[in-house]
């Protein structure tokens, strides 16, 4: 079974400062990991997601993740935040094998609340 | 077409009502989800069809019923639900068939109020 940490539940951050949302899972097999955005009273968007390659994964509107295996870690980053990117982010984590009676199960973490300030 | 749409936007019922709520994709995703999330909590799932068959039913109480008429269509038809029921409820769809991981794509989602 998976698991996901958000360590922080709100990161508050004054516009155009850089931002770093934790984001650690368990697993005793390797795994797809997702990070997603909700803004206010709005649906899941996907953010990024790493599968396999290059452990360096660029998103949408600005932001980056990194896979670290050894620290079983993907925390999401961007240079400069912009008030509109306040929102809740959520990491997510599949297992990329075929689990029988599992199907395509994503474990959500608990939710970092990004706050932008200005 | 890339979107996941999900109708109504916003339901309030009774608890004696019949409702259903509806979500459609026309990318040809094979498998389609229904989660339930409350405030300030990640979503969880309820149910998955994958090749319109149900594969996944998370012991969810049976006053939710869902329905997968057709690839495109998913339908999560509720009755005699209660106050704590209340939630956003959320569509997504991925494009293989649920036994491959795979992305995730959600809807807007109803907010679902129940008196």
């Amino acid at each position: 079974a998976q698991s996901v940490t958000q360590l922080d539940s709100q990161v508050p951050v004054f516009e155009e400062a850089p931002v770093e949302l934790r984001c650690n899972y368990s697993s005793s097999v390797s795994v797809y990991l997702f990070w997603y955005v909700q803004y206010p009273n709005q649906g899941l968007q996907l953010l990024l997601k790493y599968l396999s390659g290059s452990t360096l994964v660029k998103g949408i509107n600005g932001f980056e993740a990194e896979f670290n295996k050894s620290q079983t870690s993907f925390h999401l980053r961007k240079p400069s935040v912009h008030i509109s990117d306040t929102a809740e982010y959520f990491c997510a984590v599949s297992p990329p094998s075929i689990v029988t009676g599992g199907g395509n199960k994503l474990t959500f973490g608990t939710g970092t609340q990004l706050k932008v300030e200005l | 077409d890339t979107e996941v749409t999900q109708t109504p936007k916003h339901l309030v019922m009774g608890m004696t009502n019949k409702k259903s709520l509806k979500c459609e994709q026309h990318m040809g995703h094979r498998a389609m989800y229904w989660y339930k999330q409350k405030a300030k909590k990640p979503p969880e799932l309820m149910f998955v069809y994958s090749y319109e068959k149900l594969s996944i039913n998370e012991s969810v109480p049976s006053r939710f019923s869902p329905e997968c008429p057709n690839s495109s269509l998913l339908n999560l038809h509720l009755h005699a639900l209660q106050p704590e029921d209340s939630a956003l409820y959320l569509c997504a769809t991925s494009p293989r068939g649920a036994k491959l991981a795979d992305t995730q794509y959600f809807g807007p989602g109803t907010r679902l109020t129940v008196l």
